[in-house]
């Protein structure tokens, strides 16, 4: 089984520029997330899709961060302009299912997109 | 959300069973534990995950006692290879706003 896709691997940007972030999930998961990580620290998670609608974005800086997922598959995760603290991996998972009361659910996750801010 | 608290980091032997304590004291009465493993550079990987009593699979087992307050990671022999970073959670697997707290950071040495 194939397992979540990102790309890029790695990017560098200078502040003030905009990057974005490709994730395809494993096939047939509903669920589809992306977390920030920054070094040091657990995942944070940004945005939470379930098909193409948006579950939960509360942690998600609006002013400068959007998603989307338009076919209830691929999303892509934008960052318009980057500062330097948005320096991190960004990490897309996917699950079948959420909620709290679905055992089973666990989120597998790609290798992550590592954005470096100068 | 229930909050989690786990040692920083451990060290261990190869060949020795490896316990990493969990405590999340408010945790909800339709919480789930659910333990992941995360190596460098990759994403994290699901270990387990269990409600009450004691869960065990291939990988480890998770003791989770009737309080439900606490609970441990159980990796039984662990190797060179089982060296990561340890990431215990609360609530909904996957999701419905995880919180991933700083994670045990296991080093086994030979």
């Amino acid at each position: 089984e194939a397992g979540v896709a990102q790309s890029p691997r790695y990017k560098i940007i200078e502040k003030r520029q905009s990057v974005a972030f490709w994730c395809n999930p494993i096939s047939g998961h509903a669920t589809l997330y992306w977390y920030q990580q920054i070094l040091g620290q657990g995942p944070k998670l940004l945005i939470q899709f379930q098909n193409n609608g948006v579950v939960d974005d509360s942690q998600l800086p609006k002013d400068r961060f959007s998603a989307e997922r338009l076919k209830g598959v691929d999303s892509t995760l934008k960052i318009q302009p980057a500062k330097l603290e948005d320096s991190a991996v960004y990490l897309c998972a996917s699950s079948v299912a959420w909620g709290p009361h679905q055992p089973g659910t666990e989120a597998f996750f790609g290798q992550g997109t590592r954005l470096t801010v100068v | 959300l229930a909050k989690t608290t786990q040692p920083i980091s451990m060290d261990s032997y190869e060949g020795q069973e490896v316990n990493i304590t969990c405590s999340h004291n408010n945790i909800a009465t339709n919480d789930y534990i659910t333990w992941y493993q995360q190596f460098p550079s990759q994403g994290p990987r699901f270990i387990i995950q269990g409600y009450k009593t004691k869960v065990t699979n291939e990988v480890a087992s998770l003791f989770i006692p009737a309080d439900r307050k606490s609970s441990t990671l159980s990796l039984p022999r662990v190797s060179l290879s089982d060296t990561a970073v340890y990431y215990c959670l609360v609530g909904a697997t996957g999701g419905f706003k995880t919180i991933f707290g700083a994670g045990t950071r296991l080093f086994v040495k030979a």
